[in-house]
């Protein structure tokens, strides 16, 4: 079976572009995360998903940053137009819904975004 | 205060010893406890899950106090493998994922 899957695995684009990061989660996955590691701090959280709706997007840092989720299948992160400080490891994360709620995340590779 | 907090480290130990990680968390709510493990520009892995009653898989435990709310993770006989950063998740039922930064362990030969 896939695992979670993230393209690119790098990207480096100059500020003020446009990058947009794809995840496709386990198939079946109605949850899917996506989290943010800045060099020399801890993962934070971005957005979830549930399905094709978003769940909790309290950690979204501005409106630069855009996440879809069509058809509850994969998941685009948009980051227009990009700046320097968005540099970092961008992982998507997925799990299924349990009846009981507990769940385990599951962790695709990441995408490397350099920013310069 | 950060919601999850660890031993800062780094931890370098030898080969064959036994290293301790410990955990705090601040929302007395939380539900779900992990262990993952995250090798150098990888992704982050499951290591295992943290149960109220304490559990062991071989060489690793894994406790929780929710009173104190710290959890803790015990490996012993330490192998060069095991060299990683381990990072303490915490989560709400139905809610975001919280991770620690994580304490790095080099196991030195």
């Amino acid at each position: 079976e896939a695992g979670v899957t993230q393209f690119p695995s790098h990207s480096v684009i100059e500020k003020g572009q446009t990058v947009t990061l794809r995840c496709d989660p386990i198939s079946g996955h109605d949850n899917l995360y996506w989290y943010r590691r800045v060099m020399g701090k801890e993962i934070k959280f971005l957005l979830h998903f549930v399905k094709e709706s978003k769940q909790d997007e309290s950690g979204m840092p501005n409106n630069r940053f855009l996440a879809e989720r069509t058809g509850g299948t994969y998941s685009t992160l948009k980051v227009q137009p990009a700046e320097l400080e968005d540099s970092g490891v961008y992982f998507c994360a997925s799990s299924p819904l349990r009846r009981d709620r507990r769940e385990k995340l599951f962790f695709g590779s990441g995408t490397q975004l350099s920013v310069l | 205060r950060k919601e999850v907090e660890q031993d800062p480290g780094p931890f370098n130990v030898p080969e064959g010893a036994t290293v301790a990680f410990n955990c705090t968390y601040s929302n007395s709510a939380s539900q779900s406890f992990f262990w993952y493990r995250q090798d150098c520009r990888k992704e982050p892995k499951l290591l295992m899950s943290v149960y109220s009653s304490g559990n062991e898989d071989g060489r690793f435990t894994a406790q929780l106090n929710r009173a104190s709310q710290y959890i803790s993770l015990l490996i012993r006989d330490s192998k060069l493998s095991d060299s990683a950063t381990y990072l303490c998740v915490v989560n709400l039922y139905g809610q975001n994922f919280v991770f620690g930064p994580g304490t790095r362990l080099s196991v030195l030969p």
